[in-house]
């Protein structure tokens, strides 16, 4: 079965480093999505992104971060300069039926534990 | 904005028994996601529903809509220690993009 695919699994860098997390969409989804989990807390949404652009944002999506997609695979979430409450797991996540959350589940990727020291 | 309580926070059961995980919104349910995590993992879909009294089974996981009492449960038959994991719902909407996720219910099976 498709799967989303992302890497590192795990990243440690230090506060004030540029960091880019990497995915692999599931090959015919069209739209793609950024969520976070800091432990013990809810997964949240950071962004989602279609036709090569932004579509929505959460306020937790301020300058520092960044999405991308380089090329016909890979989707990229870039965090500028780290702070300590960057620290979380982040997914990746693809759908391949619409962008509106009531009818459109998403396939997320297991993760990747960003931790900013 | 949009709230997702689930209930109860933790469960565990032995082997055999059936269990239920409640899903309540503070808001008018459109479309309702189930998905299971485990420890460190990614999540994984399990069902969708769209419509009021919506009923959907998946192996041994039954997950129904209560559209009235903007409500979902998921239950789950004979737990298996398969079963063990997070089960979080999440919410979605006409208008926008965004998931929101409930507070999530840690389930552990034990033989």
């Amino acid at each position: 079965e498709p799967e989303v695919t992302q890497t590192p699994s795990h990243q440690v860098t230090q506060m004030g480093q540029e960091v880019i997390l990497r995915c692999v969409p599931i090959s015919n989804h069209l739209y793609f999505y950024w969520y976070r989990q800091i432990l013990g807390q809810k997964v949240e949404f950071l962004v989602s992104f279609y036709n090569n652009e932004i579509s929505e944002k959460s306020e937790i999506f301020d300058d520092q971060f960044s999405v991308e997609r380089p090329d016909g695979s890979n989707f990229t979430l870039k965090i500028r300069s780290t702070k300590l409450e960057d620290s979380a797991m982040y997914f990746c996540a693809s759908s391949g039926l619409s962008g509106r959350s009531y009818n459109s589940p998403l396939h997320f990727g297991n993760g990747t534990r960003l931790t900013v020291t | 904005s949009q709230e997702l309580e689930q209930s109860p926070q933790s469960l565990i059961v032995q082997e055999g028994k059936n269990l239920t995980i409640n899903c309540t919104s503070s808001k008018t349910l459109y479309g309702l996601y189930w998905y299971k995590q485990k420890y460190g993992e990614g999540l994984i879909f399990l069902m969708m529903l769209q419509k009021g009294g919506e009923e959907k089974s998946h192996e041994k996981i039954t997950a129904k809509l209560d559209e009235k009492k903007q409500q979902s449960s998921l239950h789950i038959t004979a737990s298996q220690p398969s079963h063990a994991g997070i089960y979080l719902c999440g919410a979605g909407d006409y208008n926008t993009d965004k998931l929101i996720f409930g507070t999530g219910t840690r389930l552990q099976v034990f033989p």
